[in-house]
């Protein structure tokens, strides 16, 4: 059972545009999101994360965008550039719980000249 | 600040050998994870640790093992190797609920 869904494996944008990373969840319990970028032979890096009590957090080029009722968040990057070529991955977890974390699947993002 | 060392970078196991994959880190965090990551799909926790000398199954436990005899430290060990277990580990800490994980560069281990 999948509960955090990354629907798209992959994206390529053009440098300067926006890229939007999509991401769905089925346990309505989940009250903490997470964005994490990921380059080949690397850990995963903490990117920006939003709490089930917000809408919209940002930081940056990168917003993340919550809504709860279509259980749905999405991460924004405006303007793209080619440094941000990466897997990202959506993570998300139950207050309560050892802070454990469930990821999504990733989605590669390449980002051209 | 090294943050989370993970040793070997790399392994190639033998089919029924046994290993045990460290991890090592200096931020004090009580929370500590290993997930493996399995090519095309997302991470799977294995085991984690809320404190030295606790530790619990994740969502893929079978065939691993840990202890958390500091908290420092939290090793992963595999008893007896299967071609299954070939797959990129990843050890992280979490300084409490509301902070992101941080990871270690992972262990690519293939079993043959």
């Amino acid at each position: 059972d999948q509960q955090v869904k990354q629907n798209s494996p992959s994206l390529s944008v053009q440098e300067g545009r926006i890229s939007i990373l999509n991401c769905d969840y089925t346990n309505s319990m989940f009250d903490y999101f997470l964005w994490y970028k990921k380059y080949p032979a690397e850990g995963p890096t903490f990117l920006i994360s939003i709490s089930s009590i917000k809408d919209k957090n940002e930081d940056g080029r990168f917003t993340v965008f919550l809504n709860k009722s279509a259980k749905h968040l999405s991460l924004h990057i405006v303007p793209s550039q080619p440094g941000d070529s990466a897997v990202y991955f959506c993570a998300a977890n139950v207050y309560g719980t050892a802070s454990k974390l469930t990821f999504g699947t990733g989605t590669r993002l390449q980002v051209t000249l | 600040n090294a943050g989370v060392t993970q040793t070997p970078k790399f392994r190639i196991l033998k089919i029924g050998q046994s290993m045990t994959l460290q991890c090592t880190q200096d931020m004090n965090h009580n929370y500590m994870y290993w997930y493996r990551q399995d090519p095309g799909m997302g991470l799977k926790l294995i085991y984690y640790s809320v404190g030295a000398g606790i530790t619990d199954k994740g969502e893929v436990p079978n065939g691993y093992n840990v202890s958390r005899s500091t908290t420092e430290d939290f090793p992963l060990r595999l008893e007896l190797a299967a071609p299954s277990q070939t797959s990129v580990y990843f050890c992280a800490t979490r300084q409490g609920a509301n902070y992101g994980y941080t990871f270690g560069s992972g262990t690519r281990l293939t079993v043959v």
